[in-house]
């Protein structure tokens, strides 16, 4: 099973600051991996498919970069809405689709 | 637009069984693999079964194997997750989600509490 680490836990950040979270896998997954928003109360929401490409509706302000066993997400300028906890997850060693631990988006 | 809406969720007592139902509408459900995921209270996801659009394809994971039982209906536009064997560690909320090979859409997620 591939392993899935995010980093940091929790970030603590200023609206209006860029945001950067880490994903780390423990073997390659190529660029097979996303990202999800979850806010408290609501369910997950995709917000990068491909390592790279926005899904549907997401602001330009999420970007996605890495590939093999490192990832990146960044917010360029975080806005309220924002604040959240981020998950990543693999799809490239099926039928095991993993998911890191997530990473909490606190406001400073 | 693409609407999943889970059911079926309750308390239910250590060894007990329940039966989850997630309704699909505003998509061509046949054509799609779908997907159970469960959110501890405080925890993260995981991934607990997926399913093919025809259901000739399923897996599970480790945790569940042999006491949860995927299938669907395509002409209902269904999925299901029978759930035997309750331990208290299946409490979760849990989601079913479309999986074109990620997670796509999500429903609002239904809570399972197993407890005496």
């Amino acid at each position: 099973e591939i392993v899935m680490t995010q980093s940091p836990a929790t970030l603590s950040v200023s609206p209006g600051e860029r945001a950067t979270l880490s994903c780390r896998a423990s073997q390659s997954v190529s660029s097979n991996l996303a990202w999800y928003q979850q806010k408290p109360g609501q369910a997950p929401r995709l917000l990068i498919y491909g390592a790279s490409t926005r899904a549907t509706g997401i602001p330009a302000r999420f970007s996605g970069s890495g590939s093999g066993t490192e990832f990146t997400l960044t917010i360029s300028s975080l806005q309220s809405e924002d604040f959240a906890v981020y998950y990543c997850q693999q799809y490239n060693n099926w039928p095991s689709l993993t998911f890191g631990g997530g990473t909490k988006v606190e406001i400073k | 637009q693409v609407q999943l809406v889970e059911s079926g969720g309750g308390l239910v007592k250590p060894g007990g069984s329940l039966r989850l139902s997630c309704a699909a509408s505003g998509f061509t459900f046949s054509d799609y693999y779908m997907s159970w995921i469960r959110q501890a209270p405080g925890k993260g996801l995981e991934w607990v079964s997926y399913i093919s659009s025809s259901g000739s394809t399923i897996y599970y994971a480790d945790s569940v194997k042999g006491r949860f039982t995927i299938s669907r209906d395509n002409a209902k536009n269904s999925l299901y997750l029978q759930m035997n064997s309750l331990r208290a560690e299946d409490t979760a909320v849990y989601y079913c989600a479309r999986l074109p090979s990620y997670f796509d859409y999500w429903g609002q997620g239904t809570l399972v509490t197993v407890s005496s």
